[in-house]
């Protein structure tokens, strides 16, 4: 079954340490995207990209890096963590085509704290 | 001021009952417009999806959308317990880059 998959789905990590947060699809989508989640408050994009090789910043500022070198594959990198880090982040994909907009599919989330 | 706005609730209605969910936005642009059902610890799910102004039904659920009011409802018609979930308003500017602004969500909680 198609899907979208993110892994880990908790991590609890110290102040300083560097942490990557796995994203793959299986659906051959060209758009991906991470968005940040927090209680109460709007998704917010953090990082997207419209294929191999395309990433872009999103609205909020972060200091996260993406890279996409396959097109099942979007990985989130935190160089060094900060307790302002703490969040959930979400990993999507969507298709593109004529112009046509299409509704995203999201993993299950990765739920990060920061110590 | 946010483009989306979606009160986040908490809504409690009795098994059977309507709900109805409601977004405004201040970007007449927005041709898109979704709802999103999350469970908790879950990523949120596509439930609607609807292009311009008009309703769309699927089942227990309907959408609105009325452009000229700038605002978007789902309707859920026999809430069943299993309803309950956050629910996200989402919608878009046509184009490519397919970037969707989320409102905050409103809690849903349908009691049996």
């Amino acid at each position: 079954e198609a899907d979208i998959y993110q892994t880990p789905r908790y991590l609890v990590i110290g102040t300083g340490k560097k942490i990557t947060l796995e994203c793959s699809q299986t659906m051959g989508h060209d758009k991906m995207y991470w968005y940040q989640q927090d209680p109460g408050m709007e998704l917010h994009l953090i990082h997207y990209s419209y294929g191999v090789n395309s990433t872009e910043k999103g609205d909020l500022s972060s200091e996260s890096t993406v890279s996409r070198i396959r097109t099942e594959h979007f990985p989130l990198t935190l160089e060094s963590a900060r307790p302002s880090h703490t969040s959930q982040y979400l990993c999507a994909s969507s298709e593109f085509g004529g112009g046509q907009i299409y509704g995203y599919t999201f993993g299950s989330g990765t739920r990060l704290t920061v110590v | 001021q946010k483009e989306v706005e979606q009160d986040p609730g908490p809504l409690s209605v009795p098994e059977g009952a309507i709900v109805s969910l409601n977004c405004t936005y201040s970007n007449s642009a927005f041709q898109y417009f979704m709802w999103y059902r999350q469970y908790s610890r879950k990523g949120p799910e596509l439930l609607m999806y609807t292009y311009s102004s008009g309703n769309k039904e699927d089942g227990r659920f309907t959408a609105q959308v009325d452009k000229s009011s700038k605002y978007i409802s789902l309707f859920i018609r026999d809430s069943q317990p299993s309803d309950s979930a956050t629910y996200l308003c989402a919608m878009s500017v046509s184009g490519a880059t397919n970037k969707l602004i989320f409102g905050t969500g409103t809690l849903l909680a349908v009691q049996p």
